[in-house]
């Protein structure tokens, strides 16, 4: 089965840029979601097909996916943004299964 | 407004059985592929099934089958979860989730909030 690869924690200072990394076999061929989960509440589709942002999601969200990484991309940090993010693909190839990274805590410090 | 309100959580004793229910609203629940997406106490995302539109496509994750049942009544907006022989490792709050599929893309864009399923003797 698929594999996401996600780094557990990332940490940044407010105002600088957070990137966080999801690494798969050839990711670069599928298309990646991005979701924010924050303590208690549901996660939220902040970043699908690799780039384009649903609305209402701040310009500050962005992705891309090349090769054997895909990357969420936080600029300007604010202190909000302090969340588990967590990739996903749908691996239509593989009896239609979901497959979800395991995760990466961001610290706004 | 689309809304997901999940219900039919709560504690069983291992091997015992659970109903979810998940009531949609606010759009064309019959339009829409669903799924069921778990989250073990302290733990990631795990994706537990999925139904499409018309119930004619079914998947489960390797850990769910043969125990779980997912199945959908577009009369009623709702989507149910059937769960059988359940175990310790079944808790988890359960959410469902509409799924916006495109060719060979699909993503998640609206969540429920979620029913806890606790499983312990």
């Amino acid at each position: 089965s698929y594999v996401l690869t996600q780094p557990p924690s990332v940490s940044v200072a407010p105002g600088q840029t957070a990137r966080i990394t999801c690494g798969g076999n050839n990711i670069g061929s599928k298309s990646v979601h991005w979701y924010q989960q924050k303590p208690g509440q549901a996660p939220v589709l902040v970043v699908y097909d690799d780039s384009d942002r649903p609305s209402g999601i701040p310009e500050r969200f962005s992705g891309s996916n090349s090769g054997n990484t895909a990357t969420l991309t936080i600029s300007r940090v604010e202190a909000g943004d302090e969340a588990d993010y967590y990739c996903q693909v749908w691996d239509s190839s593989s009896d239609h299964r979901e497959v979800f990274g395991g995760g990466t805590k961001l610290t706004v410090l | 407004e689309v809304q997901l309100v999940e219900s039919g959580g709560g504690l069983v004793k291992p091997g015992g059985s659970l109903r979810l229910s998940c009531a949609a609203s606010g759009f064309t629940f019959s339009s829409y592929s669903m799924n069921w997406v778990r989250q073990a106490p302290g733990k990631g995302l795990e994706w537990v099934s999925s139904i499409s539109s018309s119930s004619s496509y079914i998947y489960y994750a390797d850990s769910v089958k043969g125990r779980f049942t997912i199945s959908r009544d577009n009369a009623k907006n709702s989507l149910y979860l059937q769960m059988n022989s359940l175990r310790a490792e079944d808790t988890a709050v359960y959410y469902c989730a509409r799924k916006v599929e495109m060719a060979t893309i699909g993503f998640f864009d609206y969540w429920g909030q979620g029913t806890l399923v606790t499983v312990s003797s």
